[in-house]
Formats: C-alpha cells, sequence, structure tokens
C-alpha cells in the first residue's frame, strides 16, 4: 500500500497561473480532504469530499476548485494563483467520518506563488 | 465556533526529561479530541485521541494525554523524551455532531536536545 500520495512535491507559479494538485488513495477510503498548512496557522480545511462525485467547501474555499471524478482521486485546482495562495498544501484520506476514523495524510505539496 | 490554542510555538527540551505540550480548546458543543504529530518534511500522524470513556488516552510510544473537561484542555504529556521525539505536534478538535472538519491548533514544535 502506497497510503496517500501526492502529485507535485514542489512547485513554483506565477501569479495568474493556473495548475492542479493530484492526491491519490489505494485504501478504498470514501472521505477524502484539501488542506493548506500556514506558518503559526496550523491546518486549515479548503475542501473535502464523501464519496465520488460529491465535494464541498471547508474553512477557506475561495481561489480553489475540486473535482472528484473517481473515488481514489481527489483534485484541487488553482485557476489564477496568488501570492497569497503560497502555502504546504496536504491531502487527507478516511473511512469514515473525520475524527471517528483516522485521517491519513500525504506527504504535502509545497507550492509558491511569486 | 470551536477553536483550539496551543500556547507555546515551540518547546526545547534535553533529552531524557520530562515535557508537557499544553492544548486548550473552546466549543459550545462536545467535541472529540486529537493530537497529531509532523515529523520533518512528512505528513500529519494521527498520535491519540479521546472519544469517550477513560480520560486519560496513552499512545503506543510513551506520550499520553488527559481530558480536562472543567478546564477545557487535553495536554500532551511524556515523562522521558528522546531525540526522535523531534516534531511539530497539533492538537485538534472535532463537534460530535454530524461534521466532517477537524480544527487544528497552531502547533507546538518540540525540540529534544541531547
Amino acid at each position: 500500500n502506497a497510503g496517500v500520495t501526492q502529485t507535485p512535491k514542489f512547485r513554483v507559479l506565477k501569479t495568474g497561473q493556473s495548475m492542479t494538485l493530484l492526491c491519490a488513495q489505494d485504501m478504498n477510503h470514501e472521505y477524502m480532504y484539501w488542506y493548506r498548512q500556514d506558518p503559526g496557522m496550523g491546518l486549515r480545511l479548503i475542501h473535502y469530499s464523501v464519496g465520488e462525485g460529491t465535494t464541498a467547501k471547508g474553512e477557506v474555499p475561495d481561489g480553489y476548485n475540486v473535482s472528484r471524478l473517481k473515488k481514489q482521486n481527489f483534485l484541487l485546482g488553482l485557476e489564477s494563483a496568488a501570492p497569497s495562495q503560497t502555502s504546504v498544501y496536504f491531502c487527507a484520506s478516511s473511512y469514515g467520518l473525520a475524527g471517528v476514523y483516522e485521517q491519513y495524510f500525504g506527504p504535502g505539496t509545497r507550492l509558491t506563488v511569486t | 465556533a470551536q477553536s483550539v490554542t496551543q500556547l507555546d510555538s515551540q518547546v526545547p527540551v534535553f533529552e531524557e526529561a520530562p515535557v508537557e505540550l499544553r492544548c486548550n480548546y473552546s466549543s459550545s458543543v462536545s467535541v472529540y479530541l486529537f493530537w497529531y504529530v509532523q515529523y520533518p518534511n512528512q505528513g500529519l500522524q494521527l498520535l491519540l485521541k479521546y472519544l469517550s470513556g477513560s480520560t486519560l488516552v496513552e499512545s503506543i510510544n510513551g506520550f499520553e494525554a488527559e481530558f480536562n473537561k472543567s478546564q477545557t484542555s487535553f495536554h500532551l504529556r511524556k515523562p522521558s523524551v528522546h531525540i526522535s521525539d523531534t516534531a511539530e505536534y497539533f492538537c485538534a478538535v472535532r463537534r460530535m455532531d454530524s461534521s466532517y472538519k477537524l480544527i487544528f491548533g497552531s502547533g507546538t514544535r518540540l525540540l529534544v536536545r541531547p
């Protein structure tokens, strides 16, 4: 089992460029999540999904879009990157409801927007 | 709304000394409580959790945390730390009712010195 994998590991974007972050899990988990981690702020939930074909907004969804076309994949898109989106992005998945069931995290994607 | 406060951003300690990482939370409803650990350049891993029952919970590597409802705290302790415990530790809460969101604290960096 690879667990939760994220692609790419690092990326530098110019303001206004777009990109997609890919998260994949091989644990047959229903729930998937995208977080961003900023210094001194812990992790904040961007979007989440409770199953294939469903997505919902988290705490800080503005500027991001997501899709869950396949159960094992959860994509995070930035349509027009801004310097405020410089962050480390973590994907996570869980079998069931977060908290009751453990969330498994990927290794992260470090994104810099110049 | 829920919030989590980790007052200490960094805790330096010598190897084999005891340590306590503090976590206080605020919530109008009952919550589940968690501690996550993040080793350098890795994603978060669940360290321990309190869902119900005994207020003292333990991890497999010697950490323990005690849920104190009256003080709304969930402090993490270890009687004797190792160099390998150097990491960032995050406290998190989740409402007991239907919510998918984990609310994270800002993290405490534990730095164990020889």
